[in-house]
């Protein structure tokens, strides 16, 4: 199974900071079709994840540009340019080109 | 709009079996695939697998082969997902999510204990 491997595992910031999280991958989710199914997802506290981006760099509909996504094969970066107090929780990524699919173990976004 | 609205929550014993509903709405319940994902307390989540709502063909992750079940009520838009001979290690909260989880239930909790 892919592993994905979140860092850091918390991270601590201040409103209107940017911050990145990193995913990294155990082989590459580059998908025979072209396309890299790599997804992140936020999950508020109490709550279901949602959606924020899709294939590596696609904003989900409704999510603030604010969030933006790079990355390639096995490296991927969710970074948050200017952080808001409804952006704490976890975010998790979670890939779909190889079954089964996988996610990473989380990061929590916290308040400094 | 579109919404998945999961069932309430259940405390089971030891060796009961459960059954969750996931019931779709504001979309073609058939045009989108269904997974389900298995999250225990204060973990991280985990896919279970997924089910063709066309076909009704499931197919289920590793860890998830034997005491679940995925089944359809496709004139219903409701997806199901029955575990039984349930295990204290059954203990979670069970989201069902669409498609590559461009929407989620809002879960359900399962509570095995004795």
């Amino acid at each position: 199974d892919v592993v994905l491997t979140q860092t850091p595992p918390t991270l601590s910031a201040t409103i209107g900071q940017s911050v990145s999280i990193s995913c990294r991958s155990s082989q590459s989710l580059l998908d025979s079709d072209g396309d890299t199914y790599l997804n992140w997802l936020l999950q508020r506290p109490g709550q279901s994840p949602q959606p924020l981006m899709y294939s590596v760099s696609n904003l989900e509909s409704g999510v603030p540009n604010r969030f933006s996504g790079s990355g390639s094969e096995t490296d991927f970066t969710l970074k948050i340019s200017g952080v808001e107090a409804e952006d704490l929780g976890v975010y998790h990524c979670m890939q779909a080109t190889h079954a089964p699919w996988t996610f990473g173990g989380g990061t929590k976004l916290e308040l400094k | 709009q579109i919404q998945l609205v999961q069932s309430g929550p259940e405390l089971k014993k030891p060796g009961e079996s459960v059954k969750i509903s996931c019931k779709a709405s504001g979309y073609t319940f058939t045009d989108y695939t269904m997974h389900w994902v298995k999250q225990a307390p204060g973990k991280g989540l985990k896919w279970m697998g997924w089910i063709n709502t066309y076909t009704g063909k499931p197919t289920y992750a590793d860890d998830f082969k034997g005491r679940f079940v995925f089944s359809l009520e496709a004139s219903a838009s409701t997806a199901n997902l029955q575990i039984s001979n349930l295990k204290n290690e059954d203990t979670a909260t069970y989201f069902c999510a669409r498609h590559w989880g461009d929407y989620w239930g809002q879960g359900v909790m399962v509570t095995v204990s004795s």
